[in-house]
């Protein structure tokens, strides 16, 4: 299972960094992903890391969220800066398996952002 | 960046079967046999119920079934049951040379 952690009510132009603990797996030996949802709003896939560790992100963070992981932690990360309005939104942690075209298997709760002066 | 295409809502009487559609294009939808499905019930997290366009992962009821033709993916949900009643959501692969994957817009629906 994973758990995220991390979110908070930030300002404009605030950074913040939300974890995502592993359990039952190792998260370098498997494709792992950040999903936002908006309230009210579907989903957005905006980060990826390898398991090569080669990472890639949605145009909409380029620039501004960073997705890295720890391995002696067994935790993933996704470092947000320069944070908008429009990053509002719950932050899902999820696995993809079997392999980077498989499904997003492993879902947690999320942790919610809420950017706002 | 790809849009897949999904209707706002479905809906369908208990015992009978629904199917939802996700349209994409000959880039994604119709390049790979990469669609997942996911249910979403409100205030949840998103469920994996599909995977490479027919795979149900385990634990998930042969009642959800998907298929391609070209660019659309479907999901068909037989004998429907109150439960059901939920947000699904499609996702195409994109290739390892775009940002990988997209999700369809949703698709609520209501069991009646």
């Amino acid at each position: 299972q994973v758990v995220e952690s991390g979110g908070d009510l930030i300002q404009p132009g605030g950074s913040l960094r939300l974890s995502c603990a592993a359990s039952g797996f190792t998260v370098s030996n498997i494709y792992m992903t950040w999903v936002r949802q908006a309230p009210g709003k579907g989903l957005e896939f905006i980060a990826v890391i390898f398991i090569g560790g080669f990472t890639n992100h949605a145009d909409s963070v380029k620039g501004r969220f960073v997705i890295s992981r720890d391995n002696s932690q067994n935790t993933l990360f996704l470092q947000m800066n320069s944070l908008r309005g429009e990053d509002t939104a719950v932050y899902y942690c999820a696995t993809l398996s079997p392999g980077l075209t498989g499904g997003f298997d492993i879902w947690g709760r999320g942790t919610m952002v809420t950017v706002s002066s | 960046q790809s849009a897949l295409t999904q209707p706002p809502s479905a809906s369908g009487s208990p015992g009978q079967s629904v199917t939802i559609s996700c349209t994409g294009t000959s880039s994604d939808v119709g390049r790979y046999n990469y669609v997942s499905w996911y249910q979403q019930h409100p205030d949840k997290a998103p469920k994996l119920i599909i995977y490479e366009v027919t795979k149900r992962p385990s634990g998930i009821p042969g009642r959800f079934s998907g298929s391609k033709s070209g660019n659309t993916a479907s999901l068909t949900i037989s004998g429907l049951q109150a439960e059901d009643e939920a947000d699904y959501y499609c996702s195409s692969f994109l290739g390892t040379n775009n940002f990988p994957y997209v999700f369809g817009p949703g698709t609520k629906l209501s069991v009646l």
